[in-house]
């Protein structure tokens, strides 16, 4: 069975600087999809980014970036420019690429914190 | 009405009471999921459901029962529940199965058990 690992339960960032939530997981597979989540205190959680395991090349989405080690099995994520708006929970999740009757489970990890402080 | 949506957004409930979760999604999409989410433990799937059938229950005890009459609507039935089931009950939805799909949250349930 595969496991998420996030060892940062909460870090605290100045706005306008920059913050790295590591990510770990264990796998035998070969295809997978990688995500990061972001709950705001509201609850609703939404997708922040999302790396295909295929693809060697670390997705981006604006101000969001992650540094994706596959042979670590590492994912990390990093803020820049952090904004009040990213304090949150963020949550790493694990997803197999491989198509099964039961459909694919998404596996998170515990979670990390985000503070920013203005 | 965008998105998943879910009602109640909060509910106390006795040990012997029957109450219903539901959750509503706007996108078209095909599948739905049940997580809970526990205050020390990760979010842990419940229920996956694919064009109105269950392909997953993962080892959930039986006080909890999901019903998905059609694509667009998710309940959740409680009934005769633990103090140990207090716990934010999330929805999701997914256009499908495949694992490069995201799966889009409604804003949950906060469930107290007393």
């Amino acid at each position: 069975a595969q496991t998420v690992t996030q060892s940062q339960p909460e870090m605290s960032v100045q706005e306008a600087e920059t913050v790295t939530l590591s990510c770990t997981y264990d796998t035998s597979e070969s295809d997978y999809y990688l995500f990061w989540y972001k709950q705001p205190p509201s609850r609703q959680m939404i997708l922040v980014i999302r790396q295909e395991a295929y693809k060697q090349q670390n997705a981006t989405e604006n101000r969001f970036s992650v540094n994706f080690q596959k042979a670590a099995k590492s994912f990390s994520l990093k803020i820049s420019d952090s904004q009040l708006g990213d304090a949150a929970m963020y949550f790493c999740a694990y997803r197999s690429a491989v198509i099964k009757a039961a459909g694919n489970k998404l596996t998170f990890g515990g979670g990390t914190r985000v503070l920013v402080k203005p | 009405e965008t998105g998943v949506t879910q009602t109640p957004r909060h509910l106390v409930m006795g040990m012997t009471n029957k109450k219903s979760l539901k959750c509503e999604q706007h996108l078209g999409h095909n599948a739905m999921y049940w997580y809970k989410q526990s205050a020390k433990k990760p979010l842990e799937l419940m229920f996956v459901y694919s064009l109105e059938e269950r392909v997953e229950n993962n080892s959930v005890p039986s006080r909890f029962s999901p019903e998905c009459p059609n694509s667009s609507h998710l309940f959740l039935h409680l009934h005769t529940l633990q103090p140990e089931d207090s716990a934010l009950y999330l929805c999701a939805s997914s256009p499908g199965l495949a694992g490069g799909y995201e799966q889009y949250f409604g804003p949950g349930t906060r469930l107290t058990v007393t």
